[in-house]
């Protein structure tokens, strides 16, 4: 069964800094790895997909990661802001039958505050 | 291009009543499915339909919960009757293809219940 994990489970950092959140997955039989934003009282957003073939995908000041083998990812934040403040989530998409890989299972999430 | 919509954002019912959540996917996507976040737990897959075939139910609590998709656009998932422990944030999501096992999801807002 695959478990998701995300440490810290809440992390606060002054404006401007350079920030990781780590995810970690327990069965690497994966297809792929999706990281996403929350807002308080919001849906989620999608801000990176990553393949199971791929090593990183970038979006503006964001990098994520995927070390299949050892079960990580990594999503980094460049240059906070305080706008970048929200529970960022990842999820990994199993490849176990075609009935698994259409389940996406969650880490907990971790709460980040960009403090002005 | 409109979102994932879910309706009603929010609703507050007392226990052993029913209550009716709608979502309409992203047009054109094949692939609809339900979450839900309970208080304190990560979000966690109810089930997946492809048009409007239910693919996967595996995650459905118990069957006082019913999902239909009838003519493979809009869904709606009904809790009857409710208990205290249905509380929690309902996420609709939907993604493109019936073999699309590298495509992203988008998820709605999110039906946010109460249950009292």
């Amino acid at each position: 069964k695959q478990e998701v994990t995300q440490i810290p489970a809440a992390l606060s950092v002054p404006e401007g800094e350079n920030l990781v959140l780590n995810c970690s997955f327990t069965d690497s039989a994966i297809y792929n790895l999706q990281w996403f934003r929350q807002d308080p009282g919001k849906g989620l957003t999608s801000l990176l997909l990553i393949q199971s073939s791929q090593r990183e995908q970038t979006s503006g000041r964001l990098n994520a990661s995927l070390d299949k083998s050892s079960g990580r990812s990594t999503l980094y934040i460049a240059a906070s802001q305080p706008g970048d403040s929200a529970t960022y989530l990842c999820a990994v998409r199993s490849a176990g039958g075609i009935q698994g890989a259409q389940k996406l299972v969650f880490g907990q999430g971790t709460r980040l505050t960009i403090n002005p | 291009e409109a979102g994932v919509t879910q309706f009603p954002s929010h609703s507050v019912i007392e226990k052993g009543q029913t209550v009716t959540l709608r979502c309409d996917p992203i047009s054109g996507h094949d692939n609809l499915y339900w979450y839900r976040r309970v208080m304190g737990k990560e979000i966690k897959f109810l089930l997946h339909f492809v048009k409007e075939s239910k693919q996967d139910e595996s995650g459905m609590p118990n069957n006082r919960f019913l999902a239909e998709r009838t003519g493979g656009t809009y869904s709606t998932l009904k809790v009857q009757p409710a208990e205290l422990e249905d509380s929690g944030v309902y996420f609709c999501a939907s993604s493109q293809g019936t073999t699309g096992f590298g495509n992203t999801i988008y998820f709605g807002e999110g039906s946010w219940l109460t249950v009292v």
